[in-house]
Parts: C-alpha cells; sequence; structure tokens
C-alpha cells in the first residue's frame, strides 16, 4: 500500500533554531516529491518539489533532500522564524499517475516557532 | 492561494440540508481537485475533473456530488448522505503538463450540526 509517513507528529522550537522534518514514503515508483506549508486555517501552499533523480532542492531558508533508495525526504528548515509556524506536509505523486495525479498525502509535522 | 478561490470560507448546517461550495480558478487550468482534511489526517481525494463536463470519483466521493459546467467552476454538494461531513474542504487545481503541479485555494470549514 502506498504509504508516506512524516515524523515528528510535532514540533516545538525557539526562533532563530534550525531544524529538520522526516518523510519516509514506500510508493514506488514516484514521479516527484513535493513540501507543502500549510498555515493554520489555510490552504497548502508549495515548497519544493524534486523528481525522483533530484537530491536536494531550496526555496530561501527552506532546503529539501530525497534519497530514492532509502526512500526518505527531509526538509530543512535554517534560522527559523514565527513566521515558520505551521504545518508541513509531504506528498509524493506516484509515477504513471498521470493527469489524474492521485497524490498520497503525509498527515503533516505541526511546528512551532515560539519567540 | 493563488487564482483560487473558495466561499464561504466558514459554513454552517443544519445535519439533513445539501450544501454546496463554491470553487472558481482563473489559472486556465484544466484539472480541478476536491480533497478533505481531518485532524490527524492526510488530505483524502473526493472528486476531480480533469476537462469541462466529465469528472471522476476520487477515494471518498460517497455523500459527494460535483459539477463541471465550466472551465473556472468546480462546485461541490455535500449531500446528507454524507455521514460525517463536518470537516475542512480544501479545491486545488492544476496544469496538465509533466509537472502535475496542484495550486490549493483556502480553504472551507463546514460545521454541520
Amino acid at each position: 500500500k502506498n504509504q508516506v509517513e512524516q515524523s515528528p507528529q510535532s514540533l516545538i522550537i525557539l526562533e532563530g533554531k534550525n531544524c529538520t522534518l522526516q518523510c519516509n514514503y514506500t510508493v514506488s515508483p514516484f514521479s516527484n516529491l513535493r513540501w507543502y506549508k500549510q498555515d493554520t486555517g489555510r490552504g497548502p501552499v508549495s515548497l519544493t518539489i524534486m523528481t525522483f533523480s533530484e537530491n536536494t532542492k531550496s526555496n530561501g531558508r527552506y532546503t529539501a533532500t530525497l534519497d530514492a533508495d532509502t526512500k526518505q525526504s527531509s526538509l530543512h528548515i535554517t534560522a527559523s522564524q514565527l513566521s515558520d509556524s505551521a504545518s508541513y506536509i509531504c506528498v509524493v505523486s506516484p509515477f504513471g499517475g498521470g493527469a489524474t495525479n492521485k497524490l498520497i498525502f503525509g498527515t503533516g509535522t505541526l511546528l512551532a516557532v515560539q519567540p | 492561494d493563488g487564482g483560487i478561490t473558495q466561499s464561504p470560507k466558514y459554513l454552517f448546517r443544519k445535519e439533513g440540508q445539501n450544501v454546496t461550495l463554491s470553487c472558481e480558478q482563473n489559472l486556465n487550468h484544466d484539472a480541478m481537485y476536491w480533497y478533505r482534511q481531518d485532524p490527524g489526517q492526510g488530505l483524502r481525494l473526493i472528486y476531480y475533473s480533469q476537462i469541462v463536463n466529465d469528472f471522476q470519483k476520487g477515494d471518498i466521493a460517497e455523500g459527494y456530488s460535483v459539477s463541471r459546467e465550466k472551465k473556472e467552476s468546480f462546485p461541490l454538494t455535500v449531500t446528507s448522505a454524507q455521514k460525517n461531513p463536518t470537516a475542512f474542504y480544501l479545491c486545488a487545481s492544476g496544469r496538465q503538463d509533466s509537472s502535475y503541479e496542484q495550486y490549493f485555494g483556502p480553504g472551507t470549514r463546514l460545521t454541520v450540526t
């Protein structure tokens, strides 16, 4: 069964610190892996998208890595800010999903950045 | 939120009533999607549409209905047959290219009592 699991479920860090969120998936083969940021009560916003052949992708203070051999991805946040407080969702697109694009969503990691 | 709008942001209904959630996009995307989000669960696909006048059931279509009469619009009706309708509903749209990127709307929180 195609699954995406994220850890930790929740995380509290102090402003200015770094953190790393984990994503393990069993989807194989897959087309791409994305990380989304979802503020409370809002829709998810794409942070990064990586194909199966990419190892890393950055977007400002956000850096995603992908290890297709171990089926793991991580999202590293540098110098956290209060506005980083949100849920971070890992999403995998199965290969061959085509236009139906039935994505597999993780349950998210809830990050709280405290002053 | 891009060019996707959902209305209203909050919706309250009595049990047994049908309710329609609006989703409009001005991104010229062919594909549109409806998801349901519950606490502690990943987003689940309700319905999707790849082209006007055509749509397919997702993983949890029971108790829901949709229409796609215009490219820009993909309304979702939550019927009285849906046993647990209280949830956060997200609409998305996407291109049909190789990225299959999806762009999400701001969501509608439906509460049924």
